[in-house]
């Protein structure tokens, strides 16, 4: 069984300039939820897809988005980058929206906004 | 609002000691799970423990929902016990979706 995989692990762009983070879901999972982590902070929720549709979003503006493809791979979008979206990105999957056994997280992606 | 607190912020503890871990929350929840965030950033789960009590060797978890908290118990500490460990409870009514606590440092010394 493999596990959740995220690409790439590190990442700096320029202010302005948009970016694309991916995440394999573990085998045989049908959710996943990209979290936004700031330094010294707890994971805060962006978005969940479940079988390809957006199914609840936190507090991000638009210029956040994502996609999930019939594999339950996944992307997060983000457009004209600002400093404070410097942070670590978490990508979890779960089967039927975590009410089974819950998340499991991948190791990241830490992207640094210059 | 929905809020979840973590008690104690820091803890540092000396090998083979044992520590209790709070999260209280402020709602009635569907789930919740305690992570262990590693020093390179990846959340280990612990426990997907909604209700009662699970044992995974030295570490244990209760979660007593009625009440609005949950506890998460190390024995016999260890140096590979450092970090930050994070409840995240699925409020009931809601997405379902985590919500993090700040989370406990823990540094376990030699």
């Amino acid at each position: 069984e493999t596990g959740v995989t995220q690409s790439p692990t590190h990442l700096i762009k320029t202010r302005g300039q948009q970016v694309t983070l991916r995440c394999s879901s573990q085998s045989g999972h049908n959710t996943v939820s990209w979290y936004q982590q700031a330094l010294g902070q707890g994971p805060q929720f962006i978005f969940q897809y479940y079988r390809e549709e957006e199914n609840g979003r936190g507090n991000f503006p638009p210029r956040f988005s994502g996609l999930q493809f019939p594999n339950y791979s996944s992307e997060l979008n983000v457009n004209a980058l600002e400093l404070d979206d410097s942070a670590l990105y978490l990508c979890a999957s779960s089967l039927v929206q975590g009410r089974k056994d819950g998340y499991t997280f991948g190791s990241g992606t830490r992207l640094t906004v210059v | 609002g929905i809020q979840v607190e973590q008690s104690p912020p820091d803890l540092i503890l000396q090998e083979g000691a044992n520590s209790t871990l709070r999260c209280n929350f402020s709602d009635s929840v569907n789930n919740l799970q305690w992570f262990h965030q590693n020093p390179w950033g990846q959340l280990i789960n612990l426990f997907y423990i909604p209700s009662g009590t699970k044992q995974n060797g030295r570490l244990s978890a209760t979660t007593v929902a009625t009440e609005r908290y949950s506890l998460l118990y190390i024995s016999s500490s260890q140096t590979t016990d450092s970090g930050v460990y994070f409840c995240a409870p699925v409020f009931s009514g809601g997405y379902n979706k985590l919500i993090f606590g700040a989370g406990t440092r823990l540094a376990v010394h030699p």
